[in-house]
């Protein structure tokens, strides 16, 4: 199974609400990223997680708040968001967090903020 | 970070073969080269990545210059399948290990 998921698919949300994304997978991979995609743009990384440990945080504002409760699973959590932060939310994960690893990434979710 | 600098888009058609370039001189000796495409509403998804050697998958080729300046995805027989954005990544090695995106190169295949 070489599958990342992500949930929801699509989130709209208002810039005073909380709400949480959600990733998952079951690859045994030790490595999670979050990217973010503007429109016809390409993946920015946001955040990497490395057995469990945040390991890079691409300045990223704190209204984005990230968490890996366990090897699989992944979150980002949003408070406070602005309109700009409107945007395809990609996950990913590696066997581990090195140049030589491929990631597979998720679907998305598709976060448009009102 | 290497940065890379693709075609904005490229035309095809079904069965031929297609060469994507890629240029990426800021690369550095331990940073890997990634090819990722991403199809219409999807995730970005692996291609191929390589290190110095030519590498062959079930994708693609890929074609590192001797210099390691520039390389070329190869898609041996386009099929409507792979009209896609194609991302030419730089993987950077040591302790600050991450992908970088280019712009990538919308890649048409006609019919």
């Amino acid at each position: 199974d070489t599958e990342v998921t992500q949930t929801p698919k699509h989130l709209v949300m208002g810039m005073t609400n909380k709400k949480s994304l959600k990733c998952e997978q079951h690859m045994g991979h030790r490595a999670m990223y979050w990217y973010k995609q503007k429109a016809k743009k390409p993946p920015e990384l946001m955040f990497v997680y490395s057995y469990e440990k945040l390991s890079i945080n691409e300045s990223v504002p704190s209204r984005f708040s990230p968490e890996c409760p366990n090897s699989s699973l992944l979150n980002l959590h949003l408070h406070a968001l602005q309109p700009e932060d409107s945007a395809l939310y990609l996950c990913a994960s590696s066997q581990a967090a090195g140049f030589t690893y491929e990631q597979y990434f998720g679907p998305g979710t598709r976060l448009t903020v009102t | 970070d290497a940065k890379t600098t693709q075609p904005n888009s490229m035309e095809s058609n079904e069965e031929e073969p297609v060469h994507l370039p890629c240029n990426h001189s800021t690369i550095s000796g331990t940073d890997y080269i990634h090819w990722y495409r991403q199809l219409p509403s999807q995730g970005p998804e692996y291609v191929i990545h390589g290190l110095t050697s030519n590498v062959n998958n079930r994708m693609a080729s890929l074609a590192i210059a001797e210099d390691r300046k520039s390389s070329t995805l190869i898609l041996h027989r386009a099929t409507l399948r792979d009209a896609a954005v194609y991302y030419c990544t730089i993987n950077s090695g040591g302790s600050n290990y991450k992908l970088t995106f280019g712009k990538g190169t919308l890649l048409t295949v006609n019919p």
